[in-house]
């Protein structure tokens, strides 16, 4: 089973650069999320979706834009990267919002 | 809105000795609760969640953790800390089954020491 996979695992951008990070899920989950996590911080709810073409924002939304088409991918678009972006990033599935969320293993972003 | 709060951000024991991770958690509603343990450069892993079945719950490699409501903790224990539990460890919430996303405390870094 693959679970939940992430891609890219690093990534380096440049300010001003924008990017999408890629995240698909294979166990029929309606419900995804991104978070980031920074050093002291935890991980810090970034967008998160109920299904496909419903999406709402989390606790640190901005910069960040999302969209869920299918059931089975939620990329995370940053549309001009800034160094206050350079984090790891996370993206889970879960079958309801309350129930156990399945991580994918990161994405190390830079950005310089 | 729920919130979670995990008391020190760093917890070292000795090889043997008991482990206490504390999370006190803020709901509106009677919430679902969860561990989560981190290992370097990896994604999180489930360790146990509360559910509202049992108050007592037992997890993966020796852990459990009691729903307190009346104190709104879920402190995790260990009774014998190994080498292998050095982690991060994260408390979440999710506010009943209106829950649409977990939220998350800032972590415990635990260290062990031989």
């Amino acid at each position: 089973n693959a679970g939940v996979t992430q891609t890219p695992k690093f990534q380096v951008l440049k300010t001003g650069q924008s990017m999408t990070l890629q995240c698909a899920q294979d166990m029929n989950h309606e419900y995804m999320s991104w978070y980031r996590q920074d050093p002291g911080m935890g991980l810090r709810l970034i967008h998160y979706s109920v299904g496909a073409g419903i999406t709402d924002q989390g606790e640190v939304p901005n910069g960040y834009n999302v969209s869920r088409s299918t059931t089975e991918d939620f990329p995370l678009r940053l549309l001009s990267a800034a160094p206050s972006q350079t984090s790891v990033y996370f993206c889970a599935s879960s079958y309801k919002g309350y129930t156990e969320a399945f991580f994918g293993q990161g994405t190390r972003l830079t950005v310089v | 809105a729920q919130s979670v709060t995990q008391l020190g951000s760093h917890v070292s024991v000795s090889e043997g000795a008991l482990v206490l991770l504390r999370c006190n958690y803020s709901s509106s509603v009677p919430p679902y609760l969860f561990w989560y343990v981190q290992y370097p450069n990896q994604g999180l892993q489930l360790l146990l969640k509360y559910t509202s079945a049992a108050t007592l719950v037992k997890g993966i490699n020796g852990f459990e953790a009691e729903f307190k409501k009346s104190e709104t903790s879920f402190h995790l224990t260990k009774p014998s800390a190994h080498m292998s539990d050095a982690a991060e460890y994260f408390c979440a919430v999710s506010e009943g089954q209106a829950g649409t996303a977990l939220i998350f405390g800032k972590g415990t870094t635990l260290s062990v020491s031989s």
